[in-house]
């Protein structure tokens, strides 16, 4: 079954610090990268996304790495503040199927003052 | 407002006991799909709709139904509930007919199957 692995599961961060989230995948016909947040009680939201035509994406204090070669991509909270304190979910969306959508397992990010 | 709407929020039942879901969106989206949210499994697809009267199994669609009659409501049914259905569910929608268009998420609904 396709596949993305999401890590860590859970980040401590102390506020103004650098959040980083990192996803791997297999399937080589993945062509969509979201990045959603969800709050506690809450449906998740889009927050940033990127295709492997570009290697960076940045979004205000968000920011979206890719490497095409090493099959990964990963999120960069710059000056992460409180308010940042949500779970992450990764995503994918096959070439083939721009119907489907295949999340990672999430990451419970905390940001202490 | 845009939103997405789920019904009920909460829900309690037994194993055996048909039950269904609504979802409705008021931003005339085509695309529609129905997640489940399990602790350390994330968010896996159950069903997706494309338009009206079209619909896709995702990679999670044992013990499911849906149905997509009219464009705003994508109803979510479980014919037999089970226990390992118990879980957070998400209905989403997206504006351009796919997935991979922004998919906007409602509040979702906690079931729990005894």
């Amino acid at each position: 079954q396709q596949q993305v692995k999401q890590s860590p599961q859970s980040l401590i961060v102390q506020k103004g610090g650098i959040s980083i989230i990192n996803c791997a995948y297999e399937n080589t016909a993945f062509d969509y990268f979201p990045w959603y947040q969800q709050f506690p009680g809450k449906g998740p939201a889009l927050l940033i996304a990127i295709r492997p035509d570009v290697s960076e994406k940045k979004e205000g204090r968000f920011t979206i790495s890719f490497n095409k070669s090493a099959k990964q991509f990963s999120l960069h909270i710059m000056d992460s503040q409180p308010g940042d304190s949500a779970t992450y979910f990764c995503a994918a969306s096959p070439s083939y199927n721009t119907d489907k959508l295949i999340f990672g397992t999430g990451t419970r990010l905390q940001v202490f003052p | 407002e845009a939103q997405v709407t789920q019904n009920p929020r909460y829900l309690i039942t037994v194993t055996g006991k048909k039950l269904t879901v609504t979802c409705s969106q008021n931003m005339n989206h085509e695309y529609m799909s129905w997640y489940r949210q399990d602790p350390g499994l994330g968010l896996r697809q159950i069903y997706y709709s494309m338009n009206v009267e079209v619909t896709d199994k995702g990679d999670v669609p044992e013990g499911y139904k849906v149905s997509r009659k009219e464009k705003r409501n994508f109803p979510l049914i479980l014919e037999s509930p089970s226990p390992n259905q118990t879980s957070l569910y998400f209905c989403a929608s997206a504006g351009g007919g796919r997935g991979t268009d922004t998919q906007y998420f409602g509040p979702g609904t906690r079931l729990t199957v005894l």
